[in-house]
């Protein structure tokens, strides 16, 4: 079974500084996905970046980037530059399998970030 | 191009009540997933279908909920004989079958 743990449930950070949201993850799976997706007030899940277990780099999207340590089994997700817009509930999720037929994804409980000015 | 839609995106039932939610996925996405999430918390997976493949059901929470697809497009989810807490957002998502899941904007279902 895999499971996901976002410690945090809410943050805080000042417009233009960075901020790292954290998360665990733990599968017995060899092969893996991890994945960060945004849910603003309004409700929709926006997919934000994606990283193989398999991975040599960590992935970069825009201001986002993933911090992932293998060994440790964290996937943390760091963004830069904090816009206000970036204020909802994020949500880090792992599918078991890195390729090969889709699967489902496990969720974590999620860390409200609250942007300030 | 059209993202995923959701029907209705409201719905408001009394307890012992039948309702079907409706998801309409990208056009072209092979794989289509229903997700739940009960107020505050993170996403449950229900139930996922592949293409031509038996569907996943292991996340369907009793047999008060199935769901179907009509080949690759439209899947209607149903829960029968409706209690209080079914009350939550149920979303849809899909993907191309090697791809990241595009979410719909969810049925919000409160059951009185």
């Amino acid at each position: 079974a895999q499971k996901i743990t976002q410690t945090q449930p809410g943050m805080f950070v000042q417009e233009k500084e960075a901020v790292t949201l954290d998360c665990t993850y733990d599968t017995s799976d060899p092969s893996y996905g991890l994945f960060w997706y945004k849910q603003p007030s309004s409700g929709e899940m926006i997919f934000l970046i994606y990283q193989g277990s398999y991975d040599q780099q960590n992935a970069t999207e825009g201001r986002y980037s993933l911090n992932f340590q293998k060994a440790r089994k964290s996937a943390n997700l760091v963004i830069s530059a904090s816009q206000l817009g970036d204020s909802a509930m994020y949500f880090c999720a792992m599918r078991a399998k890195n390729t090969g037929t889709a699967s489902k994804l496990t969720f974590g409980t999620g860390t409200r970030l609250q942007v300030t000015l | 191009g059209a993202g995923v839609s959701q029907s209705p995106s409201n719905k408001v039932t009394e307890k012992g009540k039948d309702v079907e939610l409706r998801c309409d996925p990208i056009s072209g996405h092979t794989a289509l997933y229903w997700y739940r999430q009960r107020l505050g918390q993170g996403l449950e997976f229900l139930i996922y279908f592949q293409g031509n493949s038996a569907p996943d059901k292991s996340g369907l929470p009793s047999d008060r909920f199935s769901a179907e697809r009509t080949g690759e497009s439209v899947s209607t989810l149903t829960i029968q004989r409706t209690q209080q807490e079914d009350s939550a957002v149920y979303l849809c998502a899909s993907s191309w079958e090697y791809g990241e899941q595009y979410f719909g904007p969810g049925t919000r279902l409160t059951v009185t």
